[in-house]
């Protein structure tokens, strides 16, 4: 396909248990995005990725919170021992290239996570 | 102060209405500026780019303000098809280069 591509698009989850998102970016994007929507709400920024930088890591709401992206290409976020305040739409989106006034993210459709 | 300020809405208008969305930010040092649309229970998409001199694409008309640090975005004739949460996205660059924050978005109805 050629868009972002994430999975799975909804997980349901009991409190306690971890679960894994993962986003799969447009072909040749170097910057990866990490977003969370609560209802309602804004976009909540979570971790950049730019090629082989290390990843700009600074609004991780906590230490459960992790991702990591293997060759540049696909990325997975981790949240362990889930609470119920984590339930959300997890949105991923990839530009194009690193530099200023890129501008343009292409999002997935997100992953709907609830914890029960 | 938010980084990026919305009216939340809701908007609702009739049919050829026009309808203005305003948003401030709060670093005077943000780099570019965008508005998004974003459907319900779907993602957002960029709707357009706002430039310092103002910018038009067809209906839609953003303008950037900078030493009010403020931006709008103004839709003429809308249409049933323009409802949808609008978001507008300020790249402040502060943690790095293409840092995007999003306002919470404001709701926009289009009726009959």
């Amino acid at each position: 396909g050629a868009g972002v591509s994430q999975s799975p698009s909804n997980k349901v989850t009991e409190k306690g248990k971890d679960v894994e998102l993962r986003c799969d970016p447009i072909s040749g994007h170097t910057a990866l995005y990490w977003y969370r929507q609560s209802l309602g709400q804004g976009l909540e920024f979570l971790i950049y990725f730019q090629g082989n930088s290390a990843p700009d890591k600074s609004g991780l709401p906590s230490d459960r919170f992790s991702a990591e992206r293997t060759g540049g290409s696909v990325s997975t976020l981790t949240i362990q021992r889930t609470q119920q305040e984590d339930s959300a739409v997890y949105l991923c989106a990839s530009s194009r290239a690193s530099g200023k006034n890129t501008g343009e993210l292409f999002f997935g459709e997100g992953s709907r996570l609830t914890v029960l | 102060r938010k980084e990026v300020e919305q009216d939340p809405g809701p908007f609702n208008v009739p049919e050829g209405a026009t309808v203005a969305f305003n948003c401030t930010y709060s670093n005077s040092a943000s780099q570019s500026f965008f508005w998004y649309r974003q459907d319900c229970r779907k993602e957002p998409k960029l709707l357009m780019s706002v430039y310092s001199s103002g910018n038009e694409d067809g209906r839609f008309t953003a303008q950037l303000n900078r030493a009010s640090q403020y931006i709008s975005l103004l839709i003429r004739d809308s249409k049933l098809s323009d409802s949808a949460t609008y978001l507008c996205v300020v790249n402040m660059a502060v943690r790095f280069s293409n840092d995007m924050r999003f306002g919470a978005g404001t709701r926009l109805t289009v009726k009959p």
